[in-house]
């Protein structure tokens, strides 16, 4: 069974920096892209880049470009979302999903909070 | 960047009949359009790819059609569990985008 865990929920403060994950079982993790999506509160969805776990390929969205950064470790099947200075305007749902077109498994997701 | 619009952004219907939702792309993709249903407190659930293919275990009542530009998702006979926001998406160029979604509600 295809399965996409992420790590729990955040509460950070603005300036902080943060990393959550994506864990793939089920399927080989290094033959997928897997793509992150934004959903502020009460909004969209919103693409914001992808990663190739087997050679480390990545794009971004131009609106998050240099806003996040996107990496993956294959030893261990998991990929991850970082912020290196986080703002009240990150509090949003992060979900990754695998990339075969669509995106045909969803991780849980993960709420982060940004409050001072 | 292809920009994706759907309409309308709520759509009212009564259990039982035909929804119709729509989705136009700024330019072509093809049929590189999937649609997506989310449920409150839920991650998103692939419905059709390809832009008429069910994704696994999706019941015949919904289905996809069109490409290039104009694409539509039909539900043939509404569920309780049908209602909720349903999202298109592109995969022909990147950056992929999503439409900004049609909220589906209980007439």
């Amino acid at each position: 069974e295809v399965q996409l865990v992420q790590s729990g929920a955040e509460v950070k403060k603005p300036g902080e920096s943060l990393k959550i994950s994506c864990k793939g079982s089920g399927y080989s993790f290094t033959s997928y892209w897997i793509g992150w999506v934004r959903q502020m509160p009460g909004k969209g969805l919103e693409w914001m880049g992808i990663i190739y776990p087997g050679d480390s390929d990545t794009r971004y969205s131009p609106s998050f470009q240099g806003q996040v950064t996107i990496s993956a470790d294959k030893s261990i099947s998991t990929a991850y979302l970082q912020w290196s200075s986080l703002k009240a305007s990150d509090t949003a749902m992060y979900y990754c999903a695998r990339l075969h077109s669509s995106l045909d498994y969803w991780g849980q997701g993960t709420l982060v909070t940004v409050s001072s | 960047e292809i920009v994706m619009t759907q309409s309308p952004a709520t759509l009212s219907v009564s259990p039982g009949e035909r929804a119709t939702l729509s989705c136009r792309a700024s330019q072509s993709v093809s049929s590189n359009l999937a649609w997506y249903q989310q449920k409150p407190g839920q991650a998103p659930r692939l419905l059709i790819y390809g832009a008429s293919t069910r994704a696994t275990g999706i019941p015949a009542r919904f289905s996809g059609s069109g490409s290039g530009t104009e694409f539509t998702l039909t539900i043939s006979s509404l569920q309780s569990e049908d209602f909720a926001v349903y999202y298109c998406q592109q995969y022909n160029n990147w950056p992929y985008s999503f439409g900004q979604g049609t909220k589906l509600e209980i007439k």
